[in-house]
């Protein structure tokens, strides 16, 4: 059974701290990571996806992937209130970008 | 600005009753997901097509899902019968995979009350 874990939260940080959204996974051969944003109602969009082992950043947003260790983290820079969402991590399952999603982790921003 | 889109938003109805589900996929994506979202149990795939074909529906409950896809513009699932343990957040995404390595985009989906 692939897996991939994250932690639920909820992730409380005040506004300009950085959050740090972790997740692992099972399986071995994944090449493609991706970090899905969720607002309350509304559907998943795509924020950032990583294929490499390292860092990529995209404005506030980073992802790391360590494909050894089988992590993959995404942090957000100097978080804003509207950054609260649920985080979704996910993971290519095989060919046809069949994707795997973790559980999501909730995270709240306060002023 | 493309979109997956998804109709309708919303539905209520009674137990028993069938219930259809439409997508439109991004114009040139050849794989499209059907997802159930729920409180409990998170994002669950479904079913999921390419070039129409369906390659896996394991995650369905055969008795009472369908999921097709008539043309490269429309796919549809079904629910007959409904049952209120049906109720959820229903997904469509769509992608392009080149290479394996490409995101899936989202519909707003289809939230579904069953009585």
């Amino acid at each position: 059974q692939k897996e991939v874990e994250q932690n639920s939260g909820p992730l409380s940080v005040p506004e300009g701290a950085i959050a740090s959204l972790n997740c692992t996974y099972s399986d071995r051969v994944s090449q493609s990571f991706f970090w899905y944003r969720q607002y309350s109602g509304k559907s998943p969009e795509l924020i950032m996806s990583i294929y490499s082992n390292g860092d990529k950043e995209d404005g506030r947003f980073t992802a790391q992937l360590n494909k050894a260790s089988q992590y993959v983290s995404l942090l957000i820079r100097d978080s804003q209130p509207s950054d609260s969402a649920t985080y979704l991590c996910a993971v290519n399952a095989g060919g046809y970008n069949k994707l795997i999603f973790g559980a999501g982790t909730r995270l709240a921003v306060h002023p | 600005d493309a979109r997956v889109t998804q109709t309708p938003r919303h539905k209520v109805t009674e137990m028993g009753q069938e219930v259809t589900m439409r997508c439109q996929p991004i114009l040139g994506h050849n794989t499209v997901f059907w997802y159930r979202q729920t409180m409990m149990q998170g994002l669950e795939l479904l079913a999921y097509f390419r070039n129409r074909a369906p390659l896996d529906d394991s995650g369905m409950p055969k008795d009472r899902f369908s999921a097709e896809m008539p043309d490269a513009t429309l796919a549809t699932l079904k629910i007959q019968p409904s049952e209120p343990r049906d109720s959820a957040v229903y997904f469509c995404a769509s992608g392009l995979p080149r290479d394996g390595n490409q995101p899936q985009h989202f519909g707003d989906g289809t939230r579904l009350s069953i009585l």
